[in-house]
C-alpha cells in the first residue's frame, strides 16, 4: 500500500519564477493538506482540499494556490517566488467523513530552494 | 487561536536514560493533541495522539504522553532512549473542521533530540 508520494523531491528556482509541487494521497484517502516547513521551524498549514475545493486556508498570501483532481491527487502552486519561500513543502492526506478525527499521513516532502 | 510551545529547542540524553519532552498548548476547546517525529530529510511520522478518554496515551516505539488539562500540557516520555530515537520531535494541536476531516494542525517549533552512546 503506497503511502503519500510527493514530487519532485528537490528543486531550485529563482526569484520571480513559479513552481508546481505534486502530491498523491495514501490509497483510500480523499483529503489533502499542504504544509510549509522553513528551516528550523515546525510545519505551517497552507491549505486543505476536499472534494476538489479548498476547505480551509492558513495565513498564506494568494501567491499560494492549489488544486485537487478527481483522483484526489493535488498540486500546490506558488507564483512570484521569494527567497522566503525556500522550505520543505509537506503534503498530508487523510480520510474525511463523519465527526471522527482522522489521522494525517505525511509524505517526505519537496525541498524548494529559491535563489 | 491555537498555539503550541515546545520550550526546549535541543535536548541531549545518554542512551538508556529516560526522556521527557515538554509541550504546552493553547486552545479554546477540547484539544486534539499529537506528537510527530521527523528524521533528517524525512516527512513526519505520528508517534501518538490524544482525542479523549484516558489521559495517558501509548504510542509507537515505546513512547507515551500524558494530557494534563490543568497545565495545558502534553509531555512526551520514554523510559529508556535508544540511539535510533535521535530526531526532531514536534507537538501539534488539531482542530475539528465542520464535522468532516479535522482541520489544520498547529505545530510547535520542535525539539531536537541528540542521543549520546
Amino acid at each position: 500500500d503506497a503511502g503519500v508520494t510527493q514530487s519532485p523531491t528537490h528543486l531550485i528556482k529563482t526569484r520571480g519564477q513559479q513552481v508546481t509541487l505534486r502530491c498523491s494521497p495514501k490509497s483510500g484517502h480523499d483529503t489533502v493538506s499542504w504544509y510549509q516547513q522553513a528551516l528550523g521551524q515546525g510545519p505551517q498549514f497552507i491549505f486543505q482540499y476536499y472534494e476538489e475545493e479548498e476547505r480551509q486556508r492558513g495565513n498564506f498570501p494568494d501567491r499560494f494556490s492549489g488544486h485537487q483532481f478527481p483522483n484526489y491527487s493535488s498540486e500546490l502552486n506558488v507564483n512570484a517566488l521569494l527567497l522566503g519561500d525556500s522550505a520543505l513543502y509537506l503534503c498530508a492526506s487523510s480520510l474525511a467523513g463523519g465527526a471522527a478525527l482522522r489521522e494525517l499521513f505525511f509524505g517526505e516532502g519537496s525541498r524548494l530552494t529559491v535563489l | 487561536a491555537q498555539s503550541v510551545t515546545q520550550p526546549d529547542i535541543h535536548i541531549t540524553v545518554s542512551e538508556g536514560a529516560s526522556l521527557e519532552l515538554r509541550c504546552n498548548y493553547s486552545y479554546g476547546a477540547t484539544p486534539y493533541l499529537f506528537w510527530y517525529v521527523q528524521s533528517p530529510g524525512q516527512g513526519l511520522q505520528l508517534l501518538l495522539k490524544y482525542f479523549s478518554g484516558d489521559t495517558l496515551v501509548q504510542g509507537i516505539k515505546g513512547f507515551e504522553a500524558e494530557f494534563k488539562r490543568s497545565q495545558s500540557s502534553f509531555n512526551l516520555r520514554k523510559p529508556s532512549v535508544h540511539w535510533s530515537d535521535a530526531a526532531e520531535y514536534f507537538c501539534a494541536v488539531g482542530a475539528r473542521a465542520g464535522g468532516t476531516s479535522y482541520g489544520k494542525l498547529t505545530f510547535g517549533q520542535g525539539t531536537i533530540l541528540t542521543v549520546h552512546p
